[in-house]
């Protein structure tokens, strides 16, 4: 099955930096990289994703790349804020978005 | 629309104890499941459904069982409650699947004693 690897565990960043968290997958199948935010005590939430037809994707201070040999994608934060600060979660996928492996998740410091 | 709801929010349980998740959504989502999240290891998934009467297991279906009897409901039964079972719930749905996009609900917090 599915596995990812997510890394680091745990990133501090001073205000106005970028931060940058990796994940890895291994099945060359998986065809969907959704990346999620989470807030203490809050419910997971989409910030961004990517198919695996596209490299790279952008919103606003967020985007997402996508390297389908290396089987590696990556979320990039710029311009850091204090409320950016939360745990991100990358996950992978195939077929239905329901059934989606998640990494172990990055405890982001945005510290001002 | 309320989204994707969960109760209780809380529960506590004694080991042994059986006791059922309850899990809503009213965006008439066809795909529906169950997460746990553990402390260090991010969402594992229990069980899914992608559509009313039709269920499969996730990562981690063992302790666990599901239904789908209506579009909007998807319950989660723990059979036996054990000490291992301790986590963070969270139900999600999608509308399709032309749309991975998941909402989760926001969680059901289970404490096995």
């Amino acid at each position: 099955g599915e596995n990812v690897e997510q890394h680091p565990s745990t990133l501090s960043v001073q205000e106005g930096d970028s931060a940058v968290i990796k994940c890895t997958y291994s099945d060359s199948a998986s065809n969907y990289f959704p990346w999620y935010k989470q807030e203490l005590g809050k419910r997971p939430q989409l910030i961004i994703d990517i198919r695996s037809n596209v490299g790279e994707k952008k919103d606003q201070r967020i985007a997402v790349t996508l390297n389908k040999t290396a089987k590696h994608f990556s979320l990039h934060i710029t311009e850091t804020q204090p409320e950016d600060s939360a745990v991100y979660f990358c996950a992978a996928g195939m077929e239905y978005g329901n059934k989606l492996v998640f990494g172990a998740g990055t405890i982001l410091r945005v510290k001002s | 629309n309320a989204g994707v709801t969960q109760t209780p929010k809380f529960q506590v349980l004694k080991t042994g104890q059986s006791m059922t998740l309850q899990c809503a959504q009213d965006m008439n989502h066809e795909y529906m499941s169950w997460y746990r999240q553990d402390p260090g290891m991010g969402l594992r998934l229990i069980h899914y459904s992608v559509g009313a009467g039709i269920t499969d297991q996730g990562e981690v279906p063992n302790g666990y069982n599901v239904s789908r009897s209506t579009t909007e409901d998807f319950p989660l039964r723990l059979l036996s409650a054990a000490p291992s079972q301790t986590s963070v719930y969270f139900c999600a749905s999608s509308y399709s699947r032309d749309s991975e996009t998941q909402y989760f609900g926001p969680g059901t917090r289970l404490l096995v004693l």
